[in-house]
C-alpha cells in the first residue's frame, strides 16, 4: 500500500542538527512532491517546505531559511529534512506528507518526535 | 500571511451533527481540504477540494465552503469522531501552505 515510513524519535542538544528521514513506498517517489509539517506539543501545524523529489528543487517558510535543508535519494525513494542550530522551540512531532491532485496531503508519514534540550 | 481561523472547540452530543467553520479572507476562492487528527497519531485527510472524500471515508463527512467561509459537517456523530480538525489551503500569492488554528471536537 502507499505509505511513508519515517526515522525514529531523536533527541539534540540545542545548536545540534537533526536529520529526519521519510522512505517512500507503494507509489512512484517521483511523482509527487513531499512536504514537511511539524506540530509543537499541544499545538497546531506548521508547514516548513517542499522538496521536488523528480528535479530535487526545494522551498521553505522564510522562518526557516538558512536553518532547514530538504534532499532527496530517489534511488531509495526517500526524502531528508536536516534542521541546524537546533532551539528548545524546535520541539515538535515533524511529518512528511505526500501533495497530490489539489493540493491537498492525501498521505502522511508516521511522525518523528524531536527533541531539543540541554 | 494568509490565515485560517477555526473555533478552539466544538462539543456535540453522539447523533447530532457537529460544523466547524474556517474562515479566511475570500476562502471561497480556493480549495479547502480538511484533516482528522487523533491523539498520537498523523492527520488523515477527510474532506478535499472543499467537499470530495477521500476512497474510503465515511460519507457522515462533508463540506462547503462560500464566501469568508468554509465548513465541515460531520452528521451523526459517534464516539470516534472525537479529534482535533484542522482546514488547509495553498495561497498562490505566497505560493505556501497553509493550515487552520485547529478545532478540538468532544462527543457528549
Amino acid at each position: 500500500q502507499v505509505q511513508l515510513v519515517q526515522s525514529g524519535a531523536e533527541v539534540k542538544k540545542p545548536g545540534a542538527s537533526v536529520k529526519v528521514f521519510c522512505k517512500a513506498s507503494g507509489y512512484t517517489f517521483t511523482d509527487n512532491y513531499v512536504h514537511w509539517v511539524r506540530q509543537a506539543p499541544g499545538q497546531g501545524l506548521e508547514w516548513m517546505g517542499w522538496i521536488n523529489p523528480n528535479s530535487g528543487g526545494t522551498k521553505n517558510v522564510q522562518e526557516f531559511q538558512g536553518r532547514v535543508t530538504m534532499t532527496r535519494d530517489t534511488s531509495i525513494s526517500t526524502a531528508y529534512m536536516e534542521l541546524s542550530r537546533l532551539r528548545s522551540d524546535d520541539t515538535a512531532v515533524y511529518y512528511c506528507a505526500r501533495l497530490t491532485g489539489d493540493r491537498e496531503f492525501d498521505i502522511w508519514g508516521q511522525g518523528t518526535m524531536v527533541t531539543v534540550s540541554s | 500571511s494568509y490565515v485560517l481561523t477555526q473555533p478552539p472547540s466544538v462539543s456535540v452530543a453522539p447523533g447530532q451533527t457537529a460544523r466547524i467553520t474556517c474562515g479566511g479572507n475570500n476562502i471561497g476562492s480556493k480549495s479547502v481540504h480538511w484533516y482528522q487528527q487523533k491523539p498520537g497519531q498523523a492527520p488523515v485527510l477527510v474532506v478535499y477540494d472543499d467537499s470530495d472524500r477521500p476512497s474510503g471515508k465515511s460519507e457522515r463527512f462533508s463540506g462547503s465552503n462560500s464566501g469568508n467561509t468554509a465548513t465541515l459537517t460531520i452528521s451523526r456523530v459517534e464516539a470516534g469522531d472525537e479529534a482535533d480538525y484542522y482546514c488547509q489551503v495553498w495561497d498562490s500569492s505566497s505560493d505556501h501552505y497553509v493550515f487552520g488554528t485547529g478545532t478540538k471536537v468532544t462527543v457528549l
